[in-house]
């Protein structure tokens, strides 16, 4: 069974600060990681997919890193606004037996800014 | 403007009595997926189209079909709802069936089952 693991589940933070989570994966047949933003009813949107061991992608104030050989991946949000304030989920796609198009979600990290 | 749309948002039914989501899409992508998120819990994936292919996911209850009756439109019917199919069903997009590519999603459906 193909497990994702997010931490922290979630995070309280003020206006300004820099914060990052992790995304933790299986280290084997790996394919791809995406990450995701998901606001309040509203719907998910893509941050960034990632391929490439040692992949380092920005938009904006946020940026994410990717270490497929130990199987983790950190968001890193610089200076925090309230407009930030989502559900970050990370999914990961494993090659394995050849089908690559099957994201595993973790179950979020909900990040809430204070102004 | 929305490029997937699902309707309605929030969706109430009785335990047993069928009900159908559904999802539409403007960006003529050529998959279309269901997932099912429980409360707290992480999104799952239940089945998706590729074309007019179905591809169910091996631990997807046989309570849930699916319809896909143009490149636009894919319908999620749930034949008799049980309380554990409360959930928040998410429908999204993808130009081809590859992990390589990002997903659009719908807003969701908010199921409740009472």
């Amino acid at each position: 069974i193909l497990n994702v693991e997010q931490s922290p589940q979630s995070l309280h933070v003020q206006e300004g600060d820099s914060t990052n989570f992790t995304c933790s994966f299986p280290s084997s047949n790996f394919y791809a990681l995406h990450w995701y933003r998901w606001e309040t009813a509203k719907s998910p949107e893509a941050l960034f997919v990632m391929t490439l061991n040692g992949d380092e992608k920005k938009k904006g104030r946020i940026s994410a890193t990717l270490n497929t050989k130990e199987g983790y991946s950190y968001l890193y949000i610089k200076g925090s606004q309230p407009e930030d304030s989502a559900t970050y989920l990370c999914a990961f796609i494993s090659n394995y037996g050849g089908a690559t198009n099957k994201l595993i979600f973790g179950t979020g990290t909900l990040l809430a800014v204070q102004p | 403007d929305a490029m997937v749309i699902q309707n309605p948002r929030y969706q109430v039914t009785q335990f047993g009595k069928p009900v159908t989501l559904s999802c539409s899409q403007t960006l003529n992508h050529n998959v279309m997926y269901w997932y099912q998120q429980k409360s707290s819990q992480a999104p799952k994936l239940l089945f998706h189209y590729y074309d007019k292919d179905f591809n169910n996911e091996a631990d997807t209850p046989d309570n849930f079909q699916s319809r896909r009756p143009n490149t636009s439109f894919c319908f999620l019917d749930i034949r008799s709802p049980g309380l554990g199919d409360a959930a928040m069903y998410l429908c999204a997009t993808s130009r081809v069936p590859s992990g390589g590519e990002k997903l659009f999603f719908g807003s969701g459906t908010q199921l409740s089952v009472l």
